[in-house]
């Protein structure tokens, strides 16, 4: 079966230090993977895609940047973070088939406070 | 008008009642809904996949109405483990731009 992994669960960072969350899926091949945010008492927003290695789609102008550097690993990093950097980093699979092609399984997330 | 729109509630019922969420959705070129339970400070977890005109799942139903563009979750025999925030979320675009359009969320409480 597939599993998902995130690290860390929580995250306290002060303004403008880097960020590199990371995420592991495991049990499939080629997913398609995303990067969502859910801040506090809002909706999931989708900051990036990936349909394989080496290839990101960005879909809002922020300050963080994604990599994907092997097919089950996915990178959520920023240079600065700022205070509205703060929610819930949400990492996501996609099979790339089937007819539940459409459905996405999330990671466990990771709570990220900026101070 | 937002893509997916539902009712924030919270909707508070008594345990063994029946709750029915509506959700409506822009898209009219949307072939696939989802229904996700997210729970306090977690990950969401999908609940149902709607494909065609309706599912259902134990207690729970999901319907389809394309003409209307809208999406409900019936919820039968509530029980206090059914508390959570229910997602409603269509899908957008094709290929490999396929993405999901997530809604706000609608408030589940039970009470004993």
């Amino acid at each position: 079966s597939q599993t998902i992994h995130q690290w860390p669960a929580t995250l306290v960072q002060p303004v403008g230090s880097p960020l590199s969350l990371e995420c592991t899926v495991e049990g499939t091949s080629n997913p398609n993977l995303y990067w969502y945010r859910q801040a506090a008492g809002r909706g999931l927003q989708l900051l990036f895609y990936s349909v394989g290695i080496g290839q990101i789609s960005s879909e809002v102008p922020q300050n963080l940047s994604a990599s994907r550097p092997q097919d089950r690993q996915f990178i959520l990093s920023s240079k600065k973070l700022l205070l509205s950097d703060s929610g819930f980093y949400l990492c996501a699979w996609r099979a790339m088939g089937g007819l539940t092609y459409n459905e996405q399984f999330f990671g466990p997330g990771t709570r990220l406070t900026v101070l | 008008r937002k893509e997916v729109e539902q009712d924030p509630g919270p909707f508070n019922v008594p345990e063994g009642a029946t709750v029915a969420f509506n959700c409506t959705y822009s898209n009219s070129a949307s072939q696939s809904f989802f229904w996700y339970r997210q729970d306090c400070r977690k990950e969401p977890k999908l609940l149902m996949s709607v494909y065609s005109s309706g599912n259902e799942d134990g207690r729970f139903t999901a319907q389809l109405n394309r003409a209307s563009q809208y999406i409900s979750l019936l919820i039968r025999d509530s029980k206090l483990s059914d508390s959570a925030t229910y997602l409603c979320v269509v899908n957008k675009g094709a290929g490999n731009n396929r993405k999901l359009i997530w809604g706000l969320g609608t408030s589940l409480a039970v009470n004993p």
